[in-house]
């Protein structure tokens, strides 16, 4: 399950099941969305983005859903394996001429094999 | 393509020293990139936007006397830790946007800094 605290939020999966990984973000203004997987000792690595016109993106056994009103973002990954386990990060950009990046908390995936 | 590397990848260096880390686009060219602060198992803090041939932007709170960013070419900007103490040991990551396309970040593979 998925808990949420002062430590890096977990979520425990069995290998070949479906993960959801959320993240709330703070700018209304944003529009433009990442998804970023982290493992130990490296840096982020891309997954998958959306623009804040769009609602649902696919990529290759992921899937990214973004709902505007209640300022929500969600990653899916279909058929989980051994190297999914990462930190997953979304990120916001809150567009401007600047192009920062604000990184959310992070989720801690295990797959359990 | 589009590979950020970060030289070098660990250091260890005693307090009161300063500490160079260099963050190179290899196969683009990078108008703007920025340096992130991690703490383990903490996310991603921006702490600078440096822009080739101007002053980095610091975010608030970031020392820009105790960080230096120097972006002299559109493959390299070098963030320079001075003075260096054990809070300042981290995880610095650097990603670097290919010009034109200011809203794509690629990352480097990040630096351990160890301050004894």
């Amino acid at each position: 399950g998925e808990s949420v605290g002062l430590h890096l939020p977990t979520l425990s999966v069995q290998e070949g099941d479906n993960s959801i990984i959320n993240c709330a973000y703070s700018n209304s203004a944003s529009d433009y969305f990442i998804w970023y997987k982290q493992e130990s000792g490296k840096g982020p690595q891309f997954i998958i983005d959306i623009r804040s016109n769009m609602d649902k993106r696919q990529g290759q056994r992921v899937t990214v859903l973004l709902n505007k009103t209640v300022k929500h973002l969600s990653l899916q990954i279909a058929a989980t394996q051994p190297g999914d386990s990462a930190v997953y990060f979304c990120a916001e950009n809150s567009g401007g001429s600047n192009y920062k990046l604000t990184f959310g908390k992070g989720t801690l995936l295990t797959v359990n094999p | 393509g589009a590979v950020v590397s970060q030289h070098p990848s660990r250091v260890i260096c005693k307090s009161g020293t300063s500490v160079k880390i260099e963050c190179r686009s290899l196969d683009f060219q990078a108008t703007t990139m920025f340096w992130y602060r991690q703490f383990p198992k903490k996310s991603l803090m921006l702490m600078a936007t440096s822009n080739e041939g101007s002053k980095a932007t610091y975010e608030q709170g970031v020392e820009k006397d105790k960080f230096l960013i120097n972006h002299a070419s559109l493959t390299l900007s070098t963030l320079t830790v001075t003075s260096a103490h054990p809070e300042d040991s981290s995880f610095y990551i650097c990603s670097a946007s290919p010009s034109g396309h200011g809203d794509t970040q690629y990352f480097g593979p990040g630096t351990r800094l160890t301050v004894l």
